[in-house]
């Protein structure tokens, strides 16, 4: 089976702008994770979801959202980018809870 | 509110030593427990996970974990340290309850390095 792809793997953006990411997970996960991680905050969830239904939300901005599409893959939006958005930004699959989570090689953003 | 201490930012060990990467966790009700390996570039790898049971948990590449619920522990180890196992280890938590999905907390992460 293929892994978890991500796109693009790099990003540069400027200050207000917007963008969205892309993972295409493991063929048969439905559940679809995203993670932030930066040097100072390390890893912070952003969203699950879960059959197209968002199942958890973590503790950020209506800024970060996201969606995922009946074939599973799932897409992330950011709007009106600030620079503290720069990080590495992780999709995770997974077939159901407690099991493993694989992780893709992530987008790295840059907000300039 | 669940989260997870790892007290050390960098571990450096000797080739062949033994290792440990420690994790102390807080979380109500039963905790889901995981360990995971992040290489440069590279996105996170599975090593093991602790659901219930044993509370020796044997993984990947030969590493294992100590789950002690008295001390909210959950030590990552390893009996003979490779120079290829230098890389940044997270400790992971998932409270019980079924709302919470695939959501973890994770934790700040320790540096292993291991020198020849």
């Amino acid at each position: 089976k293929a892994g978890v792809t991500q796109t693009p793997r790099y990003l540069i953006k400027t200050r207000g702008q917007q963008v969205t990411l892309s993972c295409s997970p493991i063929s048969g996960h439905r559940s679809v994770s995203w993670y932030q991680q930066t040097p100072g905050q390390g890893l912070q969830f952003l969203f699950e979801y879960f059959s197209e239904t968002q199942r958890n939300k973590g503790n950020f901005p209506g800024r970060f959202s996201g969606r995922q599409f009946s074939n599973s893959r799932s897409e992330m939006n950011v709007s009106t980018l600030e620079l503290g958005d720069s990080a590495l930004y992780l999709c995770a699959s997974g077939e159901q809870a407690n099991e493993k989570l694989f992780f893709g090689s992530g987008t790295q953003l840059s907000v300039l | 509110a669940q989260s997870v201490a790892q007290p050390e930012d960098q571990v450096n060990v000797a080739e062949g030593n033994p290792l440990t990467v420690k994790c102390t966790y807080s979380v109500s009700g039963n905790p889901y427990l995981f360990w995971y390996v992040q290489y440069p570039n590279r996105g996170l790898q599975f090593l093991l996970k602790y659901i219930t049971g044993d509370n020796l948990v044997k993984g990947s590449y030969g590493f294992e974990a100590e789950f002690n619920k008295s001390q909210t522990s959950f030590h990552l180890k390893k009996p003979s340290a490779l120079v290829s196992d230098s890389a940044l280890y997270f400790c992971a938590v998932r409270p019980w309850a079924m709302e919470y999905g695939n959501k973890l907390v994770f934790g700040a992460g320790t540096i292993l390095r291991v020198k020849s």
